[in-house]
C-alpha cells in the first residue's frame, strides 16, 4: 500500500465551481498535513498546512483533515482560471530529520 | 529577500556520466532538501541537509550524494547516471526543516540519454 494516495485527474471544472481534491494516507506517524500548488515549469508553492483534525480556511481555500479516517481534502470556492495547476497533498514526519511525503498530484483545469 | 535559485535550468547527460546540480537557499534559511520529480508524479524526497550535515535520507542509492556549504547553498551529485534518473530535481530551503516552511526553486530538468 502506498503511503499516500491521490487521484491524478485531470479534473476539469467551469469557472466559479467549487472544487474538491482528496487524498488518503496510511502512516499514522505523519505529524502535519499540507497542500501545495504547482504551476507548469515551476516548483511547488505551499498553500496551506495544519497539524490537527478539522477545517482550516484561508480565503477561497479550505483544508479539511480527518486523522481517524486518514483523509485530507482541499476545497476551492469560486474557482478561477488562474487556479489551473497541479495540487499536491503532502505529509510531514520527523524521523531523524524532517521528511515531507507528497502525493502524485491532481491536475486541475478551470475553464473560463 | 531572494527566493531559491537553481542551476542549470536544463541539462542533457549521457548514461554513465556524472552530474552536479546547484541550489542557492532563500536568505535566512539554514536547511536544504532535495527532491526528484518524475513526469506526472509528486516529488520524491532524496535527502536533507542542516548546517552542512545530512539530516535525513529517502530511498535513493548512494550514487546520489550532496553537500551543503557554510553559506547554506547546496549541491546534488549523481554518479553513474541511468535513464530513469531523467526527472525534475527540486531544491527546497527552510528555516527549521519542517515541510510547511519550504520554499522551492523552479528545478533543474535533467534528461539522461
Amino acid at each position: 500500500q502506498k503511503e499516500v494516495e491521490q487521484d491524478p485527474g485531470p479534473l476539469s471544472v467551469p469557472e466559479g465551481a467549487i472544487v474538491s481534491l482528496n487524498c488518503t494516507y496510511s502512516n499514522s506517524a505523519f505529524q502535519y498535513f499540507m497542500w501545495y500548488r504547482q504551476y507548469s515549469r515551476k516548483g511547488p508553492e505551499l498553500l496551506m498546512y495544519t497539524y490537527s483534525s478539522g477545517n482550516k480556511e484561508d480565503g477561497r481555500f479550505t483544508a479539511q483533515v480527518d486523522k481517524s479516517s486518514k483523509y485530507i481534502s482541499l476545497f476551492i470556492r469560486d474557482s478561477q482560471p488562474s487556479d489551473s495547476a497541479t495540487y499536491l497533498c503532502a505529509w510531514g514526519e520527523n524521523t531523524g530529520g524532517f521528511k515531507t511525503i507528497f502525493g502524485a498530484g491532481t491536475r486541475l483545469f478551470v475553464k473560463a | 529577500e531572494t527566493g531559491v535559485t537553481q542551476s542549470p535550468t536544463h541539462l542533457i547527460k549521457t548514461r554513465g556520466q556524472q552530474v552536479t546540480l546547484r541550489c542557492s537557499s532563500q536568505s535566512g534559511h539554514n536547511t536544504v532538501s532535495w527532491y526528484q520529480q518524475a513526469l506526472g508524479q509528486g516529488p520524491q524526497f532524496i535527502f536533507q541537509y542542516y548546517r552542512e550535515e545530512e539530516n535525513g535520507r529517502g530511498n535513493f542509492p548512494p550514487r546520489f550524494s550532496g553537500l551543503q556549504f557554510p553559506n547554506y547553498s547546496s549541491e546534488l551529485n549523481v554518479n553513474a547516471l541511468e535513464l530513469d534518473d531523467s526527472a525534475l530535481y527540486l531544491c527546497a530551503s527552510s528555516w527549521t526543516g519542517e515541510g510547511y516552511g519550504y520554499t522551492f526553486g523552479s528545478g533543474t530538468r535533467l534528461t539522461v540519454v
